[in-house]
């Protein structure tokens, strides 16, 4: 079955560092690859969007990576802050227009 | 532009009562998602709108969840009747038929007790 994995439950770093948030999927093959922002007691807010011939994807601090060999994705965010604080959801999306979530990381970046 | 808009927003009902969720999506998006995220999982997709028109259902638990799409506009999600493995937060999203993601509501966090 397909199953998306996101590292660690939790991740904790310095204000000003790079966070690198990573989404490995087994059995499956992708079309495009999202990356959404949860805070709590609110929907997922999109941020970025990869295809699958698409290696690299950048918005302001943001970038993303799609390796269709690994099957893997990496976010970064750069110059890290306290705001960027949230839960951050890999979903994964085919031919069929729906998506497929992780069950998230939860990032805390501190003062 | 208005954002997705989802209501209730808190919804507490007995096991074996029936309750409606409404969805307003975003003024032009052909694709309305109804999600659903139980306790402790991952956000799962339950079925897809394409203006009035169900794309995909095959989300929907069993018989007891009813969507409907008036006219392509607002979408209801009706449970019933609700049992105590249908608590959760019930996700409403749309996007423009060429867009380039989702526009999530805030979502219904549904207890049935």
């Amino acid at each position: 079955s397909q199953k998306i994995e996101q590292n660690s439950e939790a991740l904790n770093i310095q204000e000003g560092k790079t966070a690198t948030l990573t989404c490995n999927y087994t059995n499956y093959s992708p079309a495009y690859l999202q990356w959404y922002r949860q805070d709590p007691g609110r929907g997922p807010v999109f941020l970025l969007l990869i295809r699958e011939n698409e290696k690299e994807k950048r918005k302001e601090r943001l970038k993303v990576t799609f390796d269709t060999t690994l099957k893997q994705s990496l976010f970064h965010i750069t110059a890290s802050q306290p705001a960027d604080s949230a839960t951050y959801l890999c979903a994964l999306g085919g031919s069929a227009r729906q998506l497929t979530f992780g069950s998230g990381t939860q990032l805390t970046v501190l003062p | 532009e208005a954002g997705v808009t989802q209501f209730p927003s808190h919804s507490v009902i007995e096991k074996g009562q029936t309750v409606t969720l409404r969805c307003d999506p975003i003024s032009g998006h052909d694709n309305l998602y109804w999600y659903r995220r139980v306790m402790g999982k991952e956000i799962k997709f339950l079925l897809h709108f394409v203006k009035e028109s169900k794309q995909d259902e095959s989300g929907m638990p069993n018989n007891r969840f009813l969507a409907e799409r008036t006219g392509g506009t607002y979408s209801t999600l009706k449970v019933q009747p609700a049992e105590l493995e249908d608590s959760g937060v019930y996700f409403c999203a749309s996007s423009h038929s060429r867009g380039n993601g989702y526009t999530f509501g805030s979502g219904t966090r549904l207890t049935v007790v």
